[in-house]
């Protein structure tokens, strides 16, 4: 099976830098997802990694570790608009997964001025 | 493109009753997927269909049927609604390897 790890809650400054960790127990999976959540609206996509190593999308870069079950979202220059809560997500394996996903139970970040 | 819609947006069921929660997406993606989102928790998986006519079980599917006779329209229903089903849903497609998210339907049941 498989099980995603998070923390509940991250507190950081605007301006500053902020990293949420994802560490999982799976068997395999074909890529991390990171998707973004505001005030239970609707999860909109961030950032996939598919192979080790970092991926970079302006602001936000994510990274995965396949070899240590591990991975990150990273959070610059942080605006009061990124208070919002985090999920990662992986693709289960298997040849009739239709392409789903399981989540984790996801970030809440707090951006204090 | 409107995306992916969902409706309601939001209700109220007594328990033992049923309601069918709508969906619509006009991007022409294969998959779809529901899933419900408890207070504070992630989304958990509740049906997924790769097709017109092919759907089949997620993590949580009990006390949930679906259906989809078309690519665009993916219905959700709840036959005899019970307290436990008291959730916030979302409908999902997938295309380029990304899921696109409907607004959510807020459901109570009491």
């Amino acid at each position: 099976g498989q099980s995603l790890e998070q923390p509940s809650e991250v507190t950081a400054v605007e301006g500053a830098i902020v990293q949420i960790n994802c560490t999982y127990q799976t068997s395999g999976f074909y890529g991390l997802s990171w998707y973004q959540q505001h005030d239970g609206g609707a999860p909109t996509f961030l950032s996939y990694n598919a192979l080790d190593g970092l991926e970079e999308t302006g602001r936000f870069s994510s990274f995965l570790s396949r070899s240590d079950s591990y991975g990150y979202l990273l959070l610059q220059e942080l605006q009061m608009k990124d208070s919002a809560s985090y999920f990662c997500a992986v693709n289960p394996p298997g040849n009739n997964q239709g392409g789903k996903l399981i989540f984790g139970q996801g970030t809440e970040l707090s951006v204090k001025p | 493109n409107a995306g992916v819609t969902q409706t309601p947006k939001f209700r109220i069921l007594k328990i033992g009753q049923s309601m069918t929660l709508q969906c619509t997406q006009d991007m022409n993606h294969n998959y779809m997927y529901w899933y419900r989102q408890d207070p504070g928790m992630g989304l958990k998986l509740i049906y997924y269909s790769v097709g017109a006519g092919i759907t089949d079980k997620g993590e949580v599917p009990n006390g949930y049927n679906v259906s989809r006779s078309t690519t665009e329209d993916f219905p959700l229903r709840l036959e005899l609604a019970a307290p436990s089903q008291t959730s916030v849903y979302f409908c999902a497609s997938r295309g380029g390897g990304t899921q696109y998210f409907g607004p959510g339907t807020r459901l109570l049941v009491l």
